[in-house]
């Protein structure tokens, strides 16, 4: 089945040390999104790409980079993890716009806890 | 560890019975409308979708209601079942914008015995 991949689904790292959070797709989408989500609340956008064009939030601190080196991956380094980053983290994936259906497909999520 | 979060809404309802979920949006010319179901440690699931020509859509025992008048969604699950309790989130897109979604606050649905 076509899907999103995230790993690993738990993650736990210690205060300032950095750590990288994978995703892969293989419903070949060209739009990969990575949110950050903390309890009781919506998912938030950090940044997106389309294709190799990156699109950062205007809120993302600078501690959330990202790298896509293909199609199918896409990946979430926080460089000095904090313990305000301990959240869930989704990735998705989408087709692009005009596409009629910008529908976002969910990954299950990598769960960080910051020690 | 995190921060402590907003309290999210909480609909109670019996098993069997139907639910019915609201979401006030936020864009007048956000014009394709998704719900998504969020179980415990998992990611958003696709339930149904809406576009904004369109003021009702069925799916398997869900419907989804819109009101553009209002700006006003809904979604009903008939025969509410356990495995239904979740947290639904309600999501729109202006389509010829950008890539994104704006999601609503959620509401958490509590199945009933």
């Amino acid at each position: 089945d076509a899907m999103v991949i995230q790993n690993p689904r738990y993650q736990v790292t210690q205060f300032g040390k950095p750590v990288t959070l994978s995703c892969s797709q293989t419903l070949n989408h060209n739009v990969m999104y990575w949110y950050q989500q903390k309890s009781s609340q919506a998912p938030k956008l950090l940044f997106h790409y389309y294709d190799k064009d990156f699109n950062n939030e205007a809120d993302t601190p600078d501690n959330f980079q990202s790298r896509r080196p293909n199609t199918s991956f896409c990946f979430l380094d926080i460089r000095s993890p904090g313990l305000g980053d301990a959240a869930m983290y989704l990735c998705a994936t989408s087709l692009p716009r005009p596409s009629p259906y910008n529908t976002q497909y969910f990954g299950p999520g990598t769960r960080l806890t910051v020690l | 560890g995190e921060s402590v979060g907003l309290h999210l809404p909480t609909l109670s309802v019996q098993e069997g019975d139907n639910s019915i979920i609201n979401c006030a949006y936020s864009n007048s010319a956000s014009d394709y409308f998704i719900w998504y179901k969020q179980e415990s440690g998992k990611g958003p699931q696709f339930i149904i979708d809406i576009r904004s020509n369109m003021d009702k859509r069925q799916g398997q025992r869900v419907t989804v209601l819109l009101n553009k008048t209002v700006k006003h969604l809904s979604l009903q699950i008939a025969a509410t079942q356990p495995g239904d309790s979740a947290v639904y989130f309600c999501a729109e897109i202006e389509v010829n914008r950008d890539d994104k979604i704006i999601f609503g606050k959620g509401t958490r649905l509590h199945i009933l015995p």
